[in-house]
């Protein structure tokens, strides 16, 4: 079966960072396109950055720059380094598997929280 | 990047049938998915390709398109089916993926 778990998240200073960790199982990662979309409170979804199978990334403007997506294909783990944290970044951060826009199997998020 | 309009609520009654507009320019040049999301949980894909459906997911749901507006229609609607509800899009002139604001819909 597939499996997204997400971890990582917790609360920061603005200015600070965080490294998301999304740890798959039932795919190769390295194989596959995953995304990670993001959910501020309330409010809708927001896609983040996306890594494909060959390893090109993309990113939404709106944190191009300050968020950098990565893998370890040893662990089958993708990661999603946030720098330059501020406050608009507080959301629930999910990882997703797409095909390779379409989001078929979705982690359950963790939580980060940029406050002083 | 191109904007998803969709109405913040839609109500229907129970066994009646539900349509979630999602509007855009984009929307007729670009494969259109839809996502459920119930409250705590994170969202499933319930229509991709506009108008396919996971295999897990039940025939009242359907998915169509319409000049610049996808529709996501629910038949026979149960209480099950509240929560909220997305389409989104890859915008190939942009390189992003869109998501719609979203609609709640709530059975009466």
């Amino acid at each position: 079966d597939v499996q997204l778990v997400e971890s990582g998240g917790g609360l920061i200073q603005p200015g600070g960072s965080l490294r998301l960790s999304c740890a798959a199982s039932g795919f190769i990662v390295r194989s596959n396109y995953v995304s990670w979309v993001r959910q501020a409170p309330g409010k809708g979804l927001e896609w983040v950055s996306i890594i494909y199978a060959g390893g090109n990334t993309k990113y939404a403007d709106s944190v191009k720059g300050r968020f950098t997506i990565s893998r370890d294909t040893s662990r089958n783990i993708v990661f999603l380094q946030l720098d330059n944290l501020r406050a608009v970044d507080t959301a629930v951060y999910f990882c997703a598997r797409g095909k390779p826009y379409d989001f078929w199997f979705w982690g359950q998020g963790t939580l980060v929280t940029v406050s002083s | 990047s191109d904007v998803l309009t969709q109405p913040p609520s839609v109500s229907v009654a129970p066994g009646q049938t539900a349509k979630i507009p999602c509007g855009g320019n984009i929307i007729g040049s670009e494969r259109v998915h839809w996502y459920q999301q119930k409250p705590g949980q994170a969202p499933a894909l319930v229509v991709y390709d506009n108008i396919e459906r996971p295999s897990r997911i039940p025939e009242r749901f359907s998915g169509s398109n319409s000049g610049n507006t996808a529709t996501l229609t629910i038949t026979r609607v149960e209480d099950g089916d509240e929560a909220d509800y997305y389409c989104q899009v890859w915008d190939s002139t942009s390189d992003h993926v869109v998501f719609g604001g979203g609609t709640k819909l709530t059975v009466l």
